[in-house]
C-alpha cells in the first residue's frame, strides 16, 4: 500500500535555526515527489518537484532533496514568514497529477 | 504564473441541501482537474478526477452519487455535494494541471464547507 509519512509532526524554530523536515515514502512507480506550503485555510502553495534519486531543488531559504527512500526539506536560517504547514506529496503515476499527500509538518518560526 | 479560482471560500448549509463548488482555471485550459477533501489535522485526500467531456474518475470509497463533478468546459469544474449532512462538512479543494502535464499543479484556495 502507498504511502506517505511526514516527520516531525510539528516544529517550533527560532528565527535563524536552520533544521530539516522528512518525508518518507512507499510507493511503485513513482512519478514525482511534491512539497507545497499551506497557510492556514488557504489551498497548498507549490514549492517544487523532484524526480529522480539524488535530485536537489532551491528556492530562497529551501533546499528539497530525494533519495530512493525519503525526501528532505531543509530550511536554512528561517524567518517568521516561514510559518506554515509544509506537505509532501507523491505522483501516483496511473494518472498525472493525482497526488497522495502526506499530514504535512506544522512549522512555527518564533523571532 | 498559473491561477486557479475557487468559489465560494466559505459556504454554510442545513443537512439535507445541495451545495455547488466551482473551480476555474483564470489564464490555462485544464483537461483534467482534480478535487480533494481535507478534514481537520489530517492530509489532503483525493476525491476524484475531473475529466473535460467525460465522466468523472472516483478514488475508492468516494460516492460518486453524492459528490457530482462537472467539467464541461476546458476552464471550469463543479462539484456538487448532494444532501449534505454534517459529516460532509470539510475543506474542499480544487487542483489543475496546465496543459494536461506540468511540474507545477495549481490549487485553488479552498471551500470550507460548513453543514448544520
Amino acid at each position: 500500500e502507498d504511502q506517505v509519512t511526514q516527520s516531525p509532526e510539528a516544529l517550533r524554530l527560532q528565527e535563524g535555526e536552520s533544521s530539516s523536515l522528512n518525508c518518507s515514502y512507499t510507493v511503485s512507480g513513482l512519478r514525482g515527489l511534491f512539497w507545497y506550503r499551506q497557510d492556514p485555510g488557504k489551498g497548498p502553495e507549490f514549492l517544487f518537484t523532484l524526480y529522480s534519486a539524488g535530485e536537489e531543488k532551491e528556492k530562497e531559504r529551501l533546499k528539497a532533496t530525494l533519495t530512493k527512500k525519503e525526501s528532505f526539506l531543509h530550511i536554512t536560517a528561517p524567518k517568521p514568514e516561514d510559518s506554515a504547514t509544509y506537505l509532501c506529496a507523491v505522483d501516483r503515476g496511473s494518472t498525472l497529477g493525482r497526488l497522495y499527500f502526506g499530514r504535512g509538518t506544522q512549522l512555527t518560526v518564533w523571532p | 504564473g498559473a491561477v486557479v479560482s475557487q468559489h465560494p471560500s466559505r459556504v454554510i448549509c442545513k443537512s439535507g441541501t445541495s451545495v455547488k463548488i466551482e473551480c476555474r482555471s483564470l489564464d490555462f485550459q485544464a483537461t483534467t482537474m482534480f478535487w480533494y477533501r481535507q478534514f481537520p489535522k489530517q492530509s489532503l485526500m483525493l476525491m476524484a478526477t475531473s475529466n473535460e467531456g467525460s465522466k468523472a474518475t472516483y478514488e475508492q470509497g468516494v460516492e460518486k452519487d453524492k459528490f457530482l463533478i462537472n467539467h464541461a468546459s476546458l476552464t471550469l469544474s463543479t462539484l456538487t455535494v448532494t444532501s449534505a449532512h454534517p459529516e460532509d462538512s470539510s475543506f474542499y479543494i480544487c487542483s489543475a494541471a496546465e496543459d494536461g502535464w506540468s511540474e507545477k499543479l495549481f490549487f485553488g484556495s479552498g471551500t470550507q464547507l460548513s453543514v448544520l
